[in-house]
């Protein structure tokens, strides 16, 4: 599975988009990108994920360059309860496994 | 909605204690993970299985074996605690049906071996 990049902070205010990035420059073609994110003291929970399009559901909206190099998380509106620790992984999906690897992540502030 | 569950949140044991973390997930999933989490190490694979019976070693299987009897089961043993095995340990399950394998993490297990 292709390793990701991710910045090791971020604050953002209550209410504005926050934007995450992640960059994967080595994904190969069959390889999803997939968000989850952990609230302190809880196992991770996921977000989205998408191949190459972009996606968005009633949590956040994923932005995937056109070359699939890198993306971005975007939650629209932060609120308080956002604040957690956000991951980035790229893996390929259609497998028995479906393992993840999970890096350090994004520790996403939000401040009121 | 999913619904993995750990048995216990926080527990202490002793160096050479043989311990077990119970995972259950009521989605009908086949595939079951553990990971430990430790700081700066981010989230490790321990083991996997994909059906019942069957297991295969993740990254970090030393120290460690599993049990899976039932499909809803996945147990992790530690045949002989030591400190170094202080860390967050978490339960996930995966749905390969629907193509996607989205994870689904039960809120995990903080053990401490002194």
């Amino acid at each position: 599975d292709a390793k990701t990049t991710q910045p090791t902070s971020m604050d953002c205010a209550e209410g504005r988009a926050a934007n995450l990035p992640c960059n994967h420059s080595t994904i190969s073609g069959n390889e999803y990108v997939y968000w989850y994110r952990q609230i302190h003291s809880q196992g991770p929970q996921y977000i989205i994920h998408g191949l190459k399009n972009n996606e968005t559901n009633e949590m956040a909206s994923l932005i995937i360059t056109e070359d699939r190099k890198s993306s971005t998380l975007i939650l629209p509106h932060a609120t308080l309860r956002d604040t957690a620790v956000y991951y980035c992984i790229v893996r390929v999906a259609n497998t028995n496994a479906g393992k993840s690897t999970f890096g350090d992540g994004t520790t996403l502030t939000v401040k009121p | 909605d999913v619904k993995v569950t750990q048995s216990s949140r926080y527990l202490v044991k002793r160096t050479g204690e043989k311990v077990f973390l119970e995972c259950v997930q009521d989605m009908d999933h086949e595939n079951m993970f553990w990971y430990r989490q430790d700081p700066g190490l981010g989230l490790r694979l321990i083991y996997f299985s994909y059906d019942v019976k069957m297991k295969e070693k993740g990254d970090i299987p030393e120290g460690y074996s599993v049990s899976r009897e039932k499909k809803e089961r996945f147990s992790l043993i530690l045949e002989s605690a030591s400190t170094n095995q202080t860390s967050m340990y978490l339960c996930a399950s995966t749905d390969p049906t629907g193509g996607q394998y989205e994870q689904f993490f039960g809120p995990g297990t903080r053990l401490t071996v002194l």
